[in-house]
């Protein structure tokens, strides 16, 4: 079965600070790996994804992860926060069939002056 | 740019009533989803189409049912809504064609209350 764990519910950063979020997957096919990010009261807008190929993936708004087979792990990161990074967003897992994905519980990222 | 809109943002119902919540895409995808957020929780699957008037469980399908006539429209119906059942609702659709294969896109939501 594939899954998802993003550590940190709650991500607290700096402006032009760097940000990390964390995600871990389980996946028992080679997977397809997505960042999403929902700001309030809309809908997720896909930020980045793996899915064969280079393993560091560039996405809008300079965000980047990068997947790393070895420790399970695709990381979101960003050089230098900004106020309109302050979103919840979410790693998600392809899963089976179907075009399903598995998501994570969330992480908010709150970006301070 | 594809586009999946929702029937209503914000919809208050009373416990018992029977509910619909429509979603519609305009890019021609094959696969259409129903997800719940509840937070802590993260998006549950209720219900996923891949075709016309073809449907599949998710992880969460109990007090909900779907319908899909046509391919651009896909419908969660909750039979008999209860307190519990207090939650944004979001769709999403993807393609089935290799390039964007799993990439899904979402509608802005449904907040619905439950009283």
């Amino acid at each position: 079965a594939q899954s998802v764990t993003q550590l940190g519910s709650h991500v607290s950063v700096s402006e032009g600070a760097l940000v990390l979020l964390r995600c871990n997957y389980s996946s028992s096919v080679p997977p397809y790996l997505f960042w999403y990010v929902q700001y309030p009261n809309q809908g997720l807008q896909l930020l980045l994804k793996y899915t064969t190929g280079a393993t560091l993936v560039k996405g809008i708004n300079g965000f980047e992860a990068e997947f790393k087979k070895s420790e399970t792990s695709f990381h979101l990161t960003k050089p230098s926060a900004h106020m309109s990074d302050a979103a919840e967003y979410f790693c998600a897992v392809r899963t089976g069939g179907g075009n399903k994905l598995t998501f994570g519980t969330g992480t908010q990222l709150k970006v301070e002056l | 740019d594809v586009k999946v809109t929702q029937s209503s943002r914000y919809l208050v119902k009373r416990t018992g009533e029977k509910v619909f919540l429509e979603c519609v895409q305009d890019m021609d995808h094959e696969n259409m989803f129903w997800y719940r957020q509840d937070p802590g929780l993260g998006l549950r699957l209720i219900y996923f189409s891949y075709d016309v008037k073809m449907k599949e469980k998710g992880d969460i399908p109990e007090g909900y049912s779907v319908s899909r006539e046509k391919k651009e429209r896909f419908s969660l119906i909750l039979e008999s809504a209860s307190t519990n059942q207090t939650s944004m609702y979001l769709c999403a659709s993807s393609s089935t064609g290799t390039r964007s294969a799993y990439e899904q896109y979402f509608g802005p939501g449904t907040r619905l209350t439950v009283t």
